[in-house]
């Protein structure tokens, strides 16, 4: 069964300065979607990124990149110039199935200080 | 387009009581899925649905029903509420794309069962 783990529970940062949250998983398949999403206090569910695996080349998005390493099944998210709003839950999921249901970690909250 | 919604925000149910959590969305999604989020955990999957009148069971399904007679809806219902019931359930659509599933989440809905 496949499995998503993080495990950072807390991560902080200071305003304008670079955060990485680690992601492993464990799966059998070879090619999947791993993705990033941001869970702020109104609890809305916030797609950051996306990563298909077939792709060597790490998906980037504004300041949100990733650093994929398929064979170590790692799938950590890199946050630049970080800002206030960037504080928040953030989760690891990978994609399972032929129906696109999702698999979550447990999430990282990070804070972003002043 | 309103995109997925959910009703009610809050609830407080007492133990053995039964209620329905409305789903529903606007994009012509056929893929729906129920997830519930207790602390400290990332979502887990209930119930999906692949199109009207297909429902399958996802990781967590026990205590939970569901039916799909549209493509709109998608209710949850909880035949008898259980002080482990209590969590924050959220709602999701999504369409297949270039490969992978794009997923559309609800606002999501804060159950309470005393």
């Amino acid at each position: 069964a496949q499995t998503v783990t993080q495990s950072q529970p807390e991560m902080s940062v200071q305003e304008a300065e670079t955060v990485t949250l680690s992601c492993t998983y464990d799966t059998s398949e070879s090619d999947y979607y791993l993705f990033w999403y941001k869970q702020p206090p109104s609890r809305q569910m916030i797609l950051v990124i996306r990563q298909e695996a077939y792709k060597q080349q790490n998906a980037t998005e504004n300041r949100f990149s990733v650093n994929f390493q398929k064979a170590a099944k790692s799938f950590s998210l890199k946050i630049s110039d970080s800002q206030l709003g960037d504080a928040a839950m953030y989760f690891c999921a990978y994609e399972w199935g032929s129906q696109g249901n999702l698999i979550f970690g447990k999430g990282t909250k990070l804070s972003v200080k002043p | 387009n309103a995109g997925v919604t959910q009703t009610p925000k809050f609830q407080v149910l007492k133990t053995g009581q039964s209620m329905t959590l409305q789903c529903a969305q606007d994009m012509n999604h056929e893929y729906m899925s129920w997830y519930r989020q207790d602390p400290g955990m990332g979502l887990r999957l209930i119930h999906y649905s692949v199109g009207a009148g297909i429902t399958d069971q996802g990781e967590v399904p026990n205590g939970y029903n569901v039916s799909r007679s549209t493509t709109e809806d998608f209710p949850l219902r909880l035949l008898s509420a259980a002080p482990s019931q209590t969590s924050v359930y959220f709602c999701a659509s999504s369409y297949y794309r270039v490969g992978l599933y794009e997923q559309y989440f609800g606002p999501g809905t804060r159950l309470t069962v005393t």
